[in-house]
């Protein structure tokens, strides 16, 4: 079966680093997909990675390994509008989105 | 501002109840989706809607009928729903082109309460 799994939460610190990771085994691979939802609102789009490395976009970045079937995405610089929920969904042979059930992550001051 | 609307966005109806919910984009694109979002689940992929054609539909109960009259509407007609239907159901829309897969765009979801 096709799976994604990440954290159902993580918390950090207004201003500093964090890093959530996304493992997933799917059918086929046509790129992986991150996501931010506040609560209440859309999802809306982050990112995008086709191939092996790190896209950096402003203070978030997202690296994908697909020999290893994993994403992480980094957010710096950390702020309280960060609060949010992040999904993680990976596009499969058939160009369907897989998703994950995505991190809460909370920012403390 | 994300370019995809829906209506209502909240929405209480019984079991014997009918209601639809509506979406609409504006950003020109050729694919739309249905998804429901349950709490700490992952979101679920309900139909996809590609130039008007329905391509998917992922074992959705008949009690969910969608309809797309246009390649700018999309809509999900709802009936005799059971209380485990309750959910956020999102709508989305993308631009389809030849190797398939660009980013979707969302609309802000309507809460539905099945009582």
């Amino acid at each position: 079966g096709q799976n994604i799994d990440q954290p159902t939460e993580m918390t950090a610190t207004e201003g500093a680093i964090v890093q959530i990771n996304c493992t997933y085994q799917t059918s086929g691979f046509n790129g992986l997909f991150w996501y931010q939802q506040h609560a209440g609102e859309a999802p809306t789009f982050l990112s995008y990675n086709v191939l092996d490395g790190l896209e950096e976009k402003g203070r978030f970045s997202s690296f994908l390994s697909r020999s290893k079937g994993y994403s992480y995405l980094l957010l710096k610089e950390l702020q309280m509008k960060d609060s949010a929920s992040y999904l993680c969904a990976v596009m499969d042979s058939n160009y369907q989105l897989i998703w994950g059930a995505g991190t809460k992550l909370i920012i403390k001051p | 501002e994300t370019g995809v609307t829906q209506t209502p966005r909240h929405l209480v109806m019984g079991m014997t109840n009918k209601k639809s919910l509506k979406c609409e984009q504006h950003l020109g694109h050729n694919a739309m989706y249905w998804y429901k979002q349950s709490a700490k689940k992952p979101l679920e992929l309900m139909f996809v809607y590609n130039f008007k054609e329905q391509t998917e539909n992922n074992s959705v109960p008949s009690r969910f009928s969608p309809e797309c009259p246009n390649s700018s509407h999309l809509f999900l007609h709802l009936h005799t729903l059971q209380p485990e239907d309750s959910a956020l159901y999102l709508c989305a829309s993308s631009q389809e082109g030849l190797g398939g897969g660009y980013e979707q765009y969302f609309g802000p979801g309507t809460r539905l309460t099945v009582t």
